[in-house]
């Protein structure tokens, strides 16, 4: 079936470097996309979202990247840093103008100092 | 500050209970969510609703029921129907239309 995944479910990098995450979808009609950070015992906190008119958007060190010919979405975090360590998800609205969106299983990210 | 207040932090639930988890939102939104997280998984919907007095069944509302009598209070009840109700359960809310989720901190539910 249709489904909001992740190419990798964990990933380790150090202190410094830049961390990509990547989130596949299947859903064509999908039009808007946001990835959330998630702290151990804690809810999901926005980190950026963009929708199908754009390729490409740039928060503070993070940059998300969408590539609708593949269906492939990615979080670009820049010199990483331990505070990034979470769980990272993405989230797709599949066509809906209603607000619901759909979570994938999420990537967690150690950072090494 | 405003935000998404989930009550109680955690809270434990004795067979053939029935339980009731707060949202308390203070942002103005109309959308309101439950989720439901099990460990090593993404976010499943409980539950939404988009405005006061209307409220639509998400993937897993099986065992579930809520209300919206305020725009500012979404409760959720877990019945004694929902036979594995042991989760974290998270409350977001949000403009109308597809704009970015908010959530509280959840509210994590456990079996005596």
């Amino acid at each position: 079936g249709e489904s909001v995944g992740l190419h990798l479910p964990t990933l380790s990098v150090q202190e410094g470097d830049n961390s990509i995450i990547n989130c596949a979808y299947s859903n064509s009609a999908s039009d808007y996309f946001i990835w959330y950070k998630q702290e151990s015992g804690k809810g999901p906190q926005f980190i950026i979202d963009i929708r199908s008119n754009m390729d490409k958007r740039q928060g503070q060190r993070v940059t998300v990247l969408l590539n609708k010919t593949v269906k492939h979405l990615s979080l670009q975090i820049a010199a990483t840093q331990p505070g990034d360590s979470a769980v990272y998800f993405c989230a797709e609205n599949r066509g809906s103008t209603l607000g619901r969106l759909y979570f994938g299983r999420g990537t967690q990210l150690t950072v090494w100092p | 500050d405003g935000g998404i207040t989930q009550s109680p932090k955690y809270l434990f639930r004795k067979e053939g209970q029935n339980v009731t988890l707060s949202c308390e939102q203070n942002l103005n939104h109309d959308a309101m969510y439950w989720y439901r997280q099990d460990p090593g998984q993404g976010l499943r919907l409980i539950y939404y609703s988009q405005i006061v007095n209307d409220f639509q069944k998400g993937d897993i509302a099986e065992g579930y029921s809520v209300s919206r009598e305020k725009k500012e209070s979404f409760p959720l009840t877990v019945t004694s129907a929902q036979k594995n109700p042991t989760a974290f359960y998270l409350c977001a809310s949000s403009a109308q239309g597809n704009q970015p989720q908010h959530f509280g901190d959840g509210t994590r539910l456990s079996i005596l």
